[in-house]
């Protein structure tokens, strides 16, 4: 089964900085998915941000952007301009296309921003 | 517009009683799921069902059981609660395309407490 990591419990960056979340993610398939989740602390999962295996250029939405690398297995999400607003939890996840209902999530990393 | 809502929000039972979580999405998605979420740790998916009449296990799939009512309801039942089902539940749904599914929304969760 498809493994991630995330090794930075928590984050810190100041406002208006850029800051970028690690994602490693284990894998044998060639087709799968990548996710990112933000949870605020009202508790609530927000999708922001979808890479596939197959994409040749990296994933952006708005702020979001995700640094895929495939050869070293990392899709990193880097945050540009933080606003106070980020502070919250951010789940990596993934989902392999053999099996495209079963996403596994990371434990999450705390990013706190700032002022 | 509700996207996908959950009841109930909160739930103390204790150790043997039985309840079901209910779920329902107004989005006409095919997929349904159903997770855990324990502190320190990512969401775990306890079932899914990827369409109408089907449902499958996923990663922490003891002492629960799922029934796919409808296409717009999924719920969960704990049949005997036990402590160690503490824990924050999500239901989720998405689309699915040619067999392939995208980014999961989620419902607010339901914070159940097992003494």
């Amino acid at each position: 089964a498809q493994k991630i990591t995330q090794t930075q419990p928590g984050m810190f960056v100041q406002e208006k900085e850029a800051v970028t979340l690690d994602c490693t993610y284990d894998t044998s398939d060639q087709s799968y998915g990548l996710f990112w989740y933000k949870q605020p602390s009202s508790g609530e999962m927000i999708f922001l941000i979808y890479q596939g295996s197959y994409d040749e250029q990296n994933a952006t939405e708005g702020r979001y952007s995700l640094n895929f690398q495939k050869a070293r297995k990392s899709a990193n999400l880097v945050i540009s301009a933080s606003q106070l607003g980020d502070s919250a939890m951010y789940f990596c996840a993934m989902r392999e296309d053999h099996n495209n209902n079963d996403m596994r999530f990371g434990a999450g990393t705390r990013l706190t921003v700032k002022p | 517009n509700a996207g996908v809502t959950q009841t109930p929000k909160f739930q103390v039972l204790k150790t043997g009683q039985s309840m079901t979580l209910q779920c329902a999405q107004d989005m006409n998605h095919n997929s349904m799921y159903w997770y855990r979420q324990d502190p320190g740790m990512g969401l775990r998916l306890i079932y899914y069902s990827a369409s109408e009449g089907t449902t499958d296990k996923g990663e922490v799939p003891n002492g629960y059981n799922v029934s796919r009512l409808n296409k717009r309801e999924f719920s969960l039942r704990l049949e005997s609660a036990a402590p160690s089902q503490t824990s924050v539940y999500f239901c989720a749904s998405s689309a699915t395309w040619r067999g392939s599914s995208y980014e999961q929304y989620f419902g607010p969760g339901t914070r159940l407490t097992v003494t």
